[in-house]
């Protein structure tokens, strides 16, 4: 499975847009890249997930280049309850029956 | 529609003692996962289980074991706690039909606390 590394930590203010990059170089061709979001004492939630070019949907939009070696979640005009960890995942894509190989992700801290 | 139910939320046990944590899996799905997450780290893949059995395994010693049963709902057995066994303990469904990673519910999690 694809290693990733993602920053640590990340601080924005209410309204900005946040963009938190992943490397992923040993990604496979099979593979996709997902992220999920996790608030305190709760379990992670997926947000998107896509192979390559661009994929939007209500919450993100997820930005990956022709190499594939890395990816941007991109998070438009965050509001406070956008404060969460933030996992960017390299996922096969063959069978459902993955485990899901979490880092230790990035910590964005949204401030008024 | 129910997602995936963890119980308890919360427990704390002795050292030595042995713990059974509960899941129920989302509608649908007939796989589950279970995950340690200690914290400030992220979910480590403990197992899963499909069909009743034990499909894959993480880097985690016999101490840890599980149990499907037919309404795809699962178990998690820890004996013998350390304290280093306190962790969030989650529960992940998916089904089998679904690939990649876009199709994992997780429960809230049970806290375990080892005293």
């Amino acid at each position: 499975l694809a290693k990733t590394t993602q920053p640590i930590s990340m601080d924005s203010y209410e309204g900005q847009e946040v963009n938190i990059t992943c490397s992923h170089n040993n990604i496979a061709t099979n593979d996709y890249i997902t992220w999920y979001q996790q608030f305190p004492s709760q379990g992670p939630r997926f947000i998107i997930q896509g192979y390559k070019t661009k994929v939007t949907n209500e919450v993100a939009s997820l930005f990956i280049p022709a190499d594939r070696k890395s990816s941007t979640l991109s998070l438009p005009r965050v509001s406070l309850s956008d404060t969460a960890v933030y996992y960017c995942l390299v996922v096969p894509s063959n069978t459902g029956f993955q485990k899901l190989v979490f880092g230790t992700g990035t910590r964005l801290l949204v401030s008024p | 529609d129910a997602g995936v139910t963890q119980s308890p939320t919360h427990l704390i046990k002795t050292r030595g003692q042995q713990v059974t944590l509960r899941c129920s899996p989302k509608s649908g799905h007939d796989t589950v996962s279970w995950y340690q997450q200690a914290l400030g780290q992220g979910p480590q893949f403990i197992f899963q289980y499909y069909e009743e059995e034990e499909r894959q395994r993480g880097n985690f010693p016999d101490r840890f074991s599980g149990h499907q049963f037919p309404n795809y709902s699962s178990e998690l057995n820890v004996n013998a706690l350390l304290l280093g066994d306190s962790a969030l303990y989650l529960c992940a469904s998916s089904s089998s039909k679904t690939g990649a990673g876009d199709g994992y519910t997780f429960g809230s999690g049970t806290r375990l606390t080892v005293v």
